[in-house]
């Protein structure tokens, strides 16, 4: 079956501008969370959500946000870009609480 | 915040050799996970753990949990070139504003041809 599905894969925007990131976990799961890797932080989590529900939060300013639609689908959305931001974004998804996640291929953001 | 120490960070070994690499915590977990991730990519599951104790194999690749639920090791025997990349063990950690997975800051390889 399919894996976790990213899109895009590589993502150009100017700083103050807005971006969503797209992912498709794989068919069944119905839990989804995002996590931003840099080089100097590593693996940060962002938000978890479930059937429609965000779960739990990571500490992220509100200019990140998320949502997931009825099909398990997932977006997340960083309005006004920041240099900073520019990072690898992995959506993952698990099928229950206690069960092994699966991350996507990722997207990757730079800000310039 | 719940932490997990991974060593060691880098491993330069010779093709045809064993690796072996951990995971440690004061925490205590009840699933382990290893990823590979290769630059630019996504991380790659390798090995689920869900019980202390257990001891599972992926062709040239063991994990084990270890009995007391907060360390983990992840063998790799007779290295190849497409071992190449940064591991990272990962443990379920069920809400808090970390998320449901802990990482560590991962292992990463080189295997000289």
């Amino acid at each position: 079956k399919a894996g976790v599905t990213q899109t895009p894969r590589y993502l150009i925007k100017t700083r103050g501008q807005q971006v969503t990131l797209s992912c498709s976990p794989i068919s069944g799961h119905r839990s989804v969370s995002w996590y931003q890797q840099t080089p100097g932080q590593g693996l940060q989590f962002l938000f978890e959500y479930f059937s429609e529900t965000q779960r739990n939060k990571g500490n992220f300013p509100g200019r990140f946000s998320g949502r997931q639609f009825s099909n398990s689908r997932s977006e997340m959305n960083v309005s006004t870009l920041e240099l900073g931001d520019s990072a690898l974004y992995l959506c993952a998804s698990s099928l229950a609480e206690r069960a092994a996640t699966f991350f996507g291929q990722g997207t990757r953001l730079t800000v310039v | 915040g719940q932490q997990l120490n991974q060593s060691p960070q880098s491993m330069f070994i010779q093709e045809g050799e064993d690796v072996s690499m951990n995971c440690t915590s004061s925490s205590i977990f009840n699933t382990w996970l290893w990823y590979k991730q290769d630059p630019g990519e996504g991380p790659v599951l390798l090995i689920a753990l869900y019980k202390a104790g257990e001891l599972t194999s992926n062709g040239r690749l063991t994990a084990q949990f270890g009995i007391t639920r907060k360390d983990s090791f992840l063998n790799i025997s007779a290295s190849i070139p497409s071992d190449v990349g940064i591991y990272f063990c990962a443990a379920l950690n069920y809400g808090g504003s970390q998320g449901n997975l802990i990482f560590g800051k991962g292992t990463k390889l080189s295997v000289k041809p």
